[in-house]
């Protein structure tokens, strides 16, 4: 079946540090990939996504690259703020199923 | 532009009680689905409703029973609750089949916790 594995966390980083939160995944087909952000007390809403290899997705900064080769998708960012203290979620759809597969998340809390 | 709606957003209940939980989306969404958030462990897929009509199980559907009450709206059901089901649930809905891109709009989530 599919599954992902992220770092665990909390991960603790000063401002304008370089953030790197690590995911890998294992699927039977060409999944799409996913990071979703959840904000404290709030939903899960989606950060950016790569559909195929190679691709790389990008917003606010993070930035992750499909890697098929290695089964990666891992969230970068060069310079993180207070404001991105959340919680990160790595995700992969299957191509022909319904279902989004999440990994456990990893809270970054990042200090002044 | 409301999105997702969950309701209530916080419950106490005892062991036993019934209670369910509505969600409603108004993004004309074929597929609704409901997760449980737990520490340590993610979200995990309780049921999920393909289209208006259909619903399947998910990873951990034990205990619980879903509503497809019409395209609009998805209900989660906790018939007698149990210790085990105190979380925070929560409702999504996306496109479906070839519009399906994976993307997910979830609610704010309900804040459910069983003595």
């Amino acid at each position: 079946g599919n599954s992902v594995t992220q770092m665990e966390g909390p991960v603790t980083l000063s401002e304008e540090a370089f953030l790197t939160i690590n995911c890998t995944y294992t699927a039977t087909g060409y999944p799409s990939l996913f990071w979703y952000v959840q904000y404290p007390g709030e939903g899960l809403q989606l950060l950016l996504k790569a559909t195929k290899a190679d691709d790389k997705g990008s917003n606010k900064g993070f930035e992750a690259t499909y890697r098929k080769e290695t089964t990666s998708f891992h969230l970068e960012k060069g310079s993180v703020q207070v404001s991105d203290s959340a919680v990160y979620f790595c995700a992969l759809k299957d191509g022909g199923y319904q279902k989004v597969t999440f990994g456990t998340g990893t809270k970054l809390q990042v200090i002044p | 532009n409301a999105g997702v709606t969950q309701t209530p957003k916080f419950q106490v209940l005892k062991t036993g009680q019934s209670m369910t939980l509505q969600c409603a989306q108004d993004m004309n969404h074929n597929s609704m689905y409901w997760y449980r958030q737990d520490p340590g462990m993610g979200l995990r897929l309780i049921y999920y409703s393909a289209s208006e009509g259909t619903t399947d199980k998910g990873e951990v559907p034990n205990g619980y029973n879903v509503s497809r009450l019409n395209k609009r709206e998805f209900s989660l059901r906790l018939e007698s609750a149990a210790p085990s089901q105190t979380s925070v649930y929560f409702c999504a809905s996306s496109e479906a089949g070839t519009l399906n891109t994976g993307e997910l709009f979830f609610g704010e989530g309900s804040r459910l916790t069983v003595l």
